[in-house]
């Protein structure tokens, strides 16, 4: 039972450029989190999603981040017009339909996005 | 808001030293606890979880208890590995469909 990949594990763009950032869930898991971690400092919430439904964006960036995760494929976070500040670890978990409550997350190695 | 703080690293200690990782929280309601591990080159993992008071968790030789009256889940372990160098994070879950909060992590280094 594979568990979470995310893709691409290493990630560099220009300012100014986007970032896609790719998460395919545990098999059967319904649930999805991204988090960011900046050098020095823990993991920060961004987005809670279930299929075709944000749950919870209490974390994201109010522009130039958007998360989605359809019915079919991966979760995808986008990073629109990157600064160096987003440089980052982007780590994606999944949950099964119970994971809220019992706030087990498989996260997968994370992504790590390099701004130039 | 809801929050945690667990002592700044990175810890260093000698193979078959005790351990001890401070946790402290604050939240309101009755929340979740948790150790989450992080080896060199992996994603995070479950360590244990508490979910109420008096709780203890424990696995792979880790406990950690849920004390309510001091806000703490603080990590021990009686003898450290060199494979359990690794960073550690205490995390909470504040009530029933909400995200789960984590901590800075703590760095550990086990030497032989």
């Amino acid at each position: 039972n594979a568990g979470v990949m995310q893709n691409p594990r290493h990630l560099v763009r220009r300012r100014g450029q986007e970032a896609r950032l790719r998460c395919s869930p545990m098999k059967g898991h319904s649930h999805v989190y991204w988090y960011r971690q900046l050098p020095e400092e823990g993991l920060k919430f961004m987005v809670y999603l279930q299929k075709e439904n944000i749950i919870d964006e209490s974390g994201m960036p109010k522009e130039r981040f958007s998360a989605e995760f359809p019915k079919e494929g991966p979760s995808i976070l986008r990073i629109q017009q990157v600064v160096r500040g987003d440089s980052a670890a982007y780590f994606c978990a999944s949950s099964p339909v119970e994971g809220p409550y019992t706030g087990e997350l498989f996260f997968g190695e994370g992504s790590r996005l390099t701004v130039l | 808001g809801d929050s945690v703080t667990q002592m700044e690293g990175p810890v260093t200690l000698s193979e078959e030293a005790f351990l001890t990782i401070n946790c402290t929280y604050t939240a309101t309601g009755y929340p979740s606890l948790f150790w989450y591990v992080q080896y060199p080159g992996e994603g995070l993992q479950l360590l244990l979880k508490a979910t109420k008071a008096d709780d203890k968790g424990s696995n792979k030789g880790f406990e950690a208890t849920y004390r309510k009256e001091t806000t703490s889940f603080h990590l021990e372990k009686g003898s450290v590995q060199v494979s359990d160098s690794a960073v550690y994070f205490c995390a909470l879950r504040p009530n029933r469909d909400d995200k789960i909060i984590f901590g800075k992590g703590t760095r550990l280094h086990i030497l032989p």
